[in-house]
């Protein structure tokens, strides 16, 4: 069936370096990719998506990259703060029928001061 | 806009008993999905609605029964509550012509 792998489900980083968090989707009809940052006790939030017709999307310190042939992609995070850390879902979807979501399974990021 | 609301925000249930998890948004979204969150984990597709009157089945539906009569509203009902149904429910809408989910609070049920 469908499915998204996720990794690391933890990383911890210093204050300053970067962050990326990896998924792969199996489902080749999968033409949007969300990445959703939870804080503790709260709702999903999306912070940046990506369409499979774009490979790269960037707002501020983070960015998107997508490999189609491979079925990857990516969330990068730069000059991270302690404000980042959080749990980040990816997610793919497909945007003929019924635009139902597959997550991948969490990773939570640590930002040491 | 209040966009997604859900009701109750917290509720403990017994064993065996039985209640109904109401969603509504207000933004007009044919799509509506609902999720259950188990601590540490992700989010996993109990039920989704592609318009009123339509439902199918998700990851995990045992358990558990949705209905939509209307576009607005998409219940979630727990029959027969057991501990397994420990969780954080979201539920969730799409306009359908842009994928962008958009959540609701979530409802933390216990059962005991």
């Amino acid at each position: 069936g469908e499915n998204v792998e996720q990794h690391p489900s933890t990383l911890s980083v210093q204050e300053g370096d970067s962050a990326v968090i990896k998924c792969t989707y199996s489902d080749s009809a999968s033409n949007y990719f969300p990445w959703y940052k939870q804080e503790l006790g709260k709702r999903p939030q999306l912070i940046i998506d990506i369409r499979s017709n774009v490979g790269e999307k960037k707002d501020q310190r983070i960015a998107v990259t997508l490999n189609k042939t491979a079925k990857h992609f990516s969330l990068h995070i730069t000059e991270t703060q302690p404000e980042d850390s959080a749990v980040y879902f990816c997610a793919a979807s497909s945007s003929s029928g019924t635009y139902k979501y597959i997550f991948g399974t969490g990773t939570r990021l640590k930002v040491l001061a | 806009n209040a966009g997604v609301t859900q009701t109750p925000k917290f509720r403990i249930l017994k064993i065996g008993q039985s209640m109904t998890l109401q969603c509504t948004q207000d933004m007009n979204h044919n799509y509506m999905y609902w999720y259950r969150q188990d601590p540490g984990m992700g989010l996993k597709l109990i039920y989704y609605s592609v318009g009123a009157g339509i439902t199918d089945k998700g990851e995990v539906p045992n358990g558990y029964n949705v209905s939509r009569s209307t576009t607005e509203d998409f219940p979630l009902r727990l029959e027969l509550a057991a501990p397994s149904q420990t969780s954080v429910y979201f539920c969730a809408s799409v306009a359908g012509n842009y994928n962008e989910q958009f959540f609701g609070p979530g409802t933390r049920l216990t059962v005991l």
